[in-house]
C-alpha cells in the first residue's frame, strides 16, 4: 500500500515564525504535491514537484516555498507565517503522467497561525 | 483556478438509500477523478473514469462522464452510516500534469 505520510497532524505558530512541512512517500513517485484546503473553497494547489529539485508553481504560491532534495520527501516551507496561512494543508504523490493517475494523499496537517 | 464544481454542496439521506452526487467542468479533459474526505483527514481515491469512457462501476459505486455536458456523476447505492464524508471530483486537464479540484459534497447518511 502507498503511504504518505506529513510531520505533524497539528501545528501551531506564531505570526512571522519560519514554518517546515514535511511530506514523506514511499512508492517511489515522481510527482508529489501541497494543497491546502480552506472551508468553502475546496482544495488549491500551492507547489507540485515532477522530480527531484524541479517544481512548478500552482494557483497561489506566494508566501510559500517547496524543497525536493530526495525523491520521496517534499518539503513546504511558509518564510514567515502569516495568520491568512491558517488552514488544513495536504501532501499528495502520484506516478508521472499528464494528470494520468491517481493521487495519494497524506492525513494533512492543521495549521494555525497566531 | 478551480475546475470542478459538485453540485449540491450538502445532501443528507437515510441508510440504505442511494445517494447522487455530480460534477461540472469547464474545459476538455484526459481523465475525471473522484475522491472521499473523511472529517479531518486526507483524501482517498475511489474512482477514476476516462474522457473515452462513459460508466464506470466500483463496488456500491457508479460514475458516469458525459464529455458533451462537460459534467459526472457519482451514485453511491444502498448507503451506510460510514458513506457520511466529503467527495471531491477532480479533473486532469488535457495537457496538465496536476489536478482540479472542487469544493466537494458533504454527504450525511442517517442511521
Amino acid at each position: 500500500d502507498v503511504k504518505v505520510t506529513q510531520s505533524s497532524r497539528y501545528l501551531v505558530k506564531r505570526t512571522g515564525e519560519k514554518v517546515f512541512l514535511e511530506c514523506v512517500q514511499d512508492m517511489d513517485h515522481e510527482n508529489m504535491f501541497w494543497y491546502r484546503q480552506d472551508p468553502g473553497l475546496g482544495l488549491r494547489l500551492i507547489y507540485f514537484s515532477y522530480d527531484v529539485k524541479m517544481k512548478e508553481k500552482g494557483d497561489i504560491p506566494e508566501g510559500y516555498s517547496v524543497s525536493r532534495e530526495k525523491k520521496e520527501r517534499f518539503s513546504l516551507i511558509l518564510e514567515s507565517a502569516s495568520t491568512n496561512q491558517t488552514s488544513m494543508y495536504l501532501c499528495a504523490s502520484s506516478l508521472s503522467g499528464f494528470g494520468h493517475y491517481e493521487q495519494y494523499f497524506g492525513p494533512g496537517t492543521r495549521l494555525t497561525v497566531t | 483556478s478551480q475546475q470542478g464544481e459538485e453540485d449540491p454542496q450538502a445532501l443528507s439521506i437515510q441508510e440504505g438509500e442511494n445517494a447522487t452526487m455530480n460534477c461540472s467542468y469547464k474545459t476538455s479533459i484526459n481523465n475525471l477523478q473522484w475522491y472521499r474526505q473523511n472529517s479531518g483527514r486526507g483524501l482517498v481515491h475511489l474512482i477514476l473514469i476516462r474522457s473515452n469512457e462513459r460508466e464506470k462501476h466500483s463496488g456500491r459505486l457508479r460514475v458516469t462522464l458525459d464529455t458533451s455536458k462537460k459534467s459526472s456523476s457519482l451514485l453511491i447505492t444502498a448507503s451506510r452510516a460510514a458513506d457520511t464524508a466529503s467527495y471531491f471530483c477532480a479533473t486532469a486537464k488535457t495537457g496538465a500534469n496536476n489536478l482540479f479540484f472542487g469544493t466537494g459534497t458533504r454527504l450525511t447518511v442517517i442511521p
